[in-house]
């Protein structure tokens, strides 16, 4: 099992151009979350999906973000348009029953 | 210029000795909690996990205790290592599948 798989592991973008990162779940897992982690803030609940579906977006924090999960192997988190503000180590996590997997992270800097 | 984010509370212990790190949770509703290991540049690890009909569970090297009644989360390390060295988290399930983190804590552990 290769756990869950978050691409790219850094990004650095300049303020305004449009941002997506990517997400693989673990196989069989039902349940999909989007945290944000910062300095400021901790670590944040972003969204939430169950088999596909949002069921919780009350933690995205504007319109600029929206997150979207086509199949049950993939999701977008995407950025539109990005801010320096949104820098921070973005995860995503995976859970069947419990058990909730996180990804390594993706490092997000916007200059 | 000075840094602002969350002061996080730091446990120092020396290698060897039993570590507790504490949290307070919030909702009385809460039925599941986990405890998270965090090392530099990776995504949170899973520690160990309770049940709200629990009050405690034991892992290698790790108990969990839970006080329903004050709504307060530890954690024990027994023989604390070098390698345990990083930030912990407790996390509460809220309202259905929403795991929510605590502020952290970030264990030192000296030679």
């Amino acid at each position: 099992d290769a756990g869950v798989i978050q691409s790219p592991r850094h990004e650095v973008t300049e303020m305004g151009q449009e941002v997506t990162l990517r997400c693989k779940p673990i196989s069989g897992h039902d349940y999909l979350f989007w945290y944000r982690q910062t300095m400021m803030r901790g670590l944040e609940l972003l969204i939430y999906f169950n088999n596909n579906v949002p069921i919780d977006d009350s933690g995205m924090p504007e319109d600029r973000f929206s997150a979207k999960m086509p199949n049950a192997s993939f999701s977008t988190l995407k950025i539109q348009p990005s801010e320096p503000r949104d820098s921070a180590v973005y995860f995503c996590a995976s859970s069947r029953r419990g058990g909730y997997t996180f990804g390594s992270g993706t490092r997000l800097t916007v200059v | 210029g000075e840094s602002v984010g969350l002061h996080l509370p730091t446990l120092s212990v020396q290698e060897g000795d039993n570590s507790i790190i504490n949290c307070a949770y919030s909702n009385s509703a809460s039925d599941y909690f986990i405890w998270y290991k965090q090392e530099s540049g990776k995504g949170p690890q899973f520690i160990i996990d309770i049940r709200s009909n629990m009050d405690k569970r034991q892992g290698q090297r790790v108990t969990v205790l839970l006080n329903k009644t004050v709504k307060h989360l530890s954690l024990q390390i027994a023989a604390t290592q070098p390698g345990d060295s990083a930030v912990y988290f407790c996390a509460e399930n809220k309202e259905g599948n929403k795991l929510v983190f605590g502020a952290g804590t970030i264990l030192r552990v000296k030679s």
